[in-house]
């Protein structure tokens, strides 16, 4: 069964506009981390922003932003003021159990930011 | 401090040779896992390790791939022999394994090619 579903294979925005890409997951697990990774071009996965599942703040980093409502399940990322550089592919992940080694990834969104 | 090391970067063998993939974690950290990544199938987890122990393998495709861990820091990921639908990018992230909290810290990864 699919754990993370990120519904948006590709997404498009101004430059210097704000994006959401969204993300849900589907767990009956009361504890859970909730994940954002970056993938440029250039292939390396890099780690952006965490949501913990009793946290009860929405996460933030930067330009980052995490829109976390556990009622319906959904984690998306928000990123502000898009800047050329973050053209890349984005992955949500969600990590269960009470040893955090058990990652699960969506399909990533790729997003393209247009000058 | 260093992130995840992975060497090679890039690894072009042929059918039928043996490919040995390294990695080096961050030091404190003690879970370690490998992916590998196609356009086709995404992100697959192949193995990981809790403190240098193989804890799930259920990923690894066949007897033609083994992975160890000799010490805290360091892992190797072996196909032989390889086989052209081995090729994809290898992945080797690691982290503090901390309960759900904890984000994997990916190394840029092995783009390998198999002919």
């Amino acid at each position: 069964a699919q754990k993370i579903t990120q519904t948006q294979p590709g997404m498009f925005v101004q430059e210097k506009e704000a994006v959401t890409l969204d993300c849900t997951y589907d767990t009956s697990d009361p504890s859970y981390g909730l994940f954002w990774y970056k993938q440029p071009s250039s292939g390396e996965m890099i780690f952006l922003i965490y949501q913990g599942s009793y946290d009860q703040q929405n996460a933030t980093e930067g330009r980052y932003s995490l829109n976390f409502q556990k009622a319906r399940k959904s984690a998306n990322l928000v990123i502000s003021a898009s800047q050329l550089g973050d053209s890349a592919m984005y992955f949500c992940a969600m990590s269960l159990d009470d040893t955090g080694n058990q990652f699960y990834f969506g399909t990533g969104t790729s997003l393209t930011v247009i000058p | 401090d260093a992130g995840v090391i992975q060497s090679p970067r890039h690894e072009v063998t042929e059918m039928g040779q043996e490919v040995t993939l390294r990695c080096k974690l961050i030091s404190g950290h003690n879970s370690l896992f490998w992916y590998r990544q196609t356009m086709m199938r995404g992100l697959e987890l192949l193995i990981y390790f809790n403190n240098n122990v193989p804890i799930d393998d259920s990923g690894m495709p066949e007897d033609r791939f083994s992975a160890k861990m000799p010490n805290a820091s360091f892992s190797t990921l072996k196909i032989q022999p390889s086989e052209p639908r081995d090729s994809a990018v290898y992945f080797c992230a690691s982290s503090l394994g901390q309960r759900w909290g904890s984000p994997l810290h990916f190394g840029n990864g092995t783009r390998l090619t198999v002919t």
